[in-house]
């Protein structure tokens, strides 16, 4: 069964703090692995990253995928309370891969 | 373009009663996607239609049907709302053709459906 471990699950920092989050996966047959931002409301996409894509960068968001160790860390650097949110990793699993597989997110808490 | 929409945002059932949740996409996407959201539990996958005219099983399909009425609109049914459906119900869609590549999933707003 294809299964997305993050951690922490949750985390509190104060604003300009870097933080790092973790997602390691098992699956079946990898594709790519996703990250998504969730505020009060639906997902919104981050990143996607295949083997052929395996860093990202947008603004102080950054991200990078190690398949030797079926893993991804998320990177924000110096942060902000508009960066509290839940940030979610998932991968594509079952036959086709249509399906997205979640992990249970880490909670991000930026305070002043 | 309004990207995923749901409706209703909000509904409050009792036991046994049905209701269907309702989503709509308008970007000429192909597949699409009910997932429930719980605390703690992250996002689950309940049903999804990888094309118009095909539903398959998630994670959790019990005490929920889905139709597939058309290539924008994918219907979530509970015949008979347990509380245990007390949840955030999300519907998403995605241009992932079938057998090619890969794709990032929209989401809808959600709604948060309570069962008393």
């Amino acid at each position: 069964e294809d299964k997305v471990v993050q951690s922490p699950l949750s985390l509190v920092v104060h604003e300009g703090d870097t933080v790092t989050l973790n997602c390691s996966y098992e699956v079946t047959n990898f594709r790519s692995l996703l990250w998504y931002k969730q505020e009060k409301k639906a997902p919104t996409f981050l990143f996607m990253l295949t083997s052929s894509g395996i860093e990202k960068k947008s603004g102080r968001l950054s991200s990078i995928l190690d398949k030797k160790e079926l893993s991804s860390i998320l990177n924000i650097t110096a942060t902000q309370t508009g960066d509290s949110a839940i940030y979610l990793c998932a991968v594509p699993s079952g036959a086709g891969s249509y399906q997205l597989t979640f992990g249970k997110g880490t909670k991000l808490s930026v305070i002043p | 373009n309004a990207g995923v929409t749901q409706t209703p945002k909000f509904q409050v059932l009792k036991t046994g009663q049905s209701m269907t949740l309702q989503c709509a996409q308008d970007m000429n996407h192909n597949s699409m996607y009910w997932y429930r959201q719980d605390p703690g539990m992250g996002l689950r996958l309940i049903y999804y239609s990888a094309s118009e005219g095909t539903t398959d099983k998630g994670e959790v399909p019990n005490g929920y049907n889905v139709s597939r009425l058309n290539k924008r609109e994918f219907s979530l049914r509970l015949e008979s709302a347990a509380p245990s459906q007390t949840s955030v119900y999300f519907c998403a869609s995605s241009a992932w053709p079938p057998g090619q590549g890969v794709s990032e999933q929209f989401f809808g707003p959600g709604t948060r459906l309570t069962v008393l």
